[in-house]
């Protein structure tokens, strides 16, 4: 299974723009990367997904290396609510592994007022 | 309002019970899903279940049982067998047959055993 590697902390300010990095080297052609994240003592929320061409949502963006084994999520204007555990993950949807993702320990995002 | 809805958030029990979680949801999702959560880790996958009366194993299993009756419902029994019950339990949901839709996520249930 393809595994992801990310820093285990970053730190921002209020209103400034954060780039959570994953780097992915294994990753294979079918592999979607998907990014989740977690609120001390609350289920993991989904934030965006992308698989080749980068991608924006309301939440974030996901910028996505032309080679695939690294994205970038980018949070435009870190806000207080942002502060959580991110996980870049893969998600292989090919065959019986449909709807597996693997999660590894993440970031924790500090965001400081 | 639609959601999953696991209960109860924290549940405590005696070393060799049975304990069952529930997990409940009404967003017509096909596939159902549960993890277990140790502090400071990831989420490590027990049992998915794509369709009504079929589960798949997950990766740590062992010491777990579920069952699929109900589309709705998805609930996960912790046995005696398992050796290490006490952690943060997550059931989520998806939308079967689609490529690349995202888990939903409950609230937790947090299991400590002693």
């Amino acid at each position: 299974d393809a595994k992801t590697t990310q820093p285990n902390s970053m730190e921002s300010n209020e209103e400034e723009p954060v780039h959570l990095p994953c780097n992915h080297s294994t990753i294979s052609g079918t592999d979607y990367i998907h990014w989740y994240r977690q609120l001390p003592s609350q289920g993991p929320e989904y934030v965006i997904h992308g698989l080749t061409s980068n991608v924006n949502n309301r939440m974030a963006s996901l910028a996505i290396a032309e080679d695939r084994k690294s994205s970038t999520l980018i949070l435009h204007r870190a806000t207080l609510r942002d502060a959580a555990v991110y996980y870049c993950i893969l998600r292989d949807v090919r065959g019986s592994t449909l709807g597996r993702l693997y999660f590894g320990r993440g970031t924790q995002l500090t965001v400081w007022p | 309002d639609g959601g999953i809805t696991q209960s109860p958030k924290y549940l405590f029990r005696k070393e060799g019970q049975n304990v069952t979680l529930s997990c409940e949801q009404n967003l017509n999702h096909d596939a159902m899903y549960w993890y277990r959560q140790d502090p400071g880790q990831g989420l490590r996958l027990i049992y998915y279940s794509q369709i009504v009366n079929d589960f798949q194993k997950g990766d740590i299993a062992e010491g777990y049982s579920v069952s699929r009756e109900k589309k709705e419902s998805f609930p996960l029994t912790v046995t005696s067998a398992q050796k290490n019950p006490t952690a943060f339990y997550l059931c989520a949901t998806r939308v079967a047959g689609t490529r690349d839709s995202p888990l939903h996520f409950g609230n937790g249930t947090r299991l400590t055993v002693t």
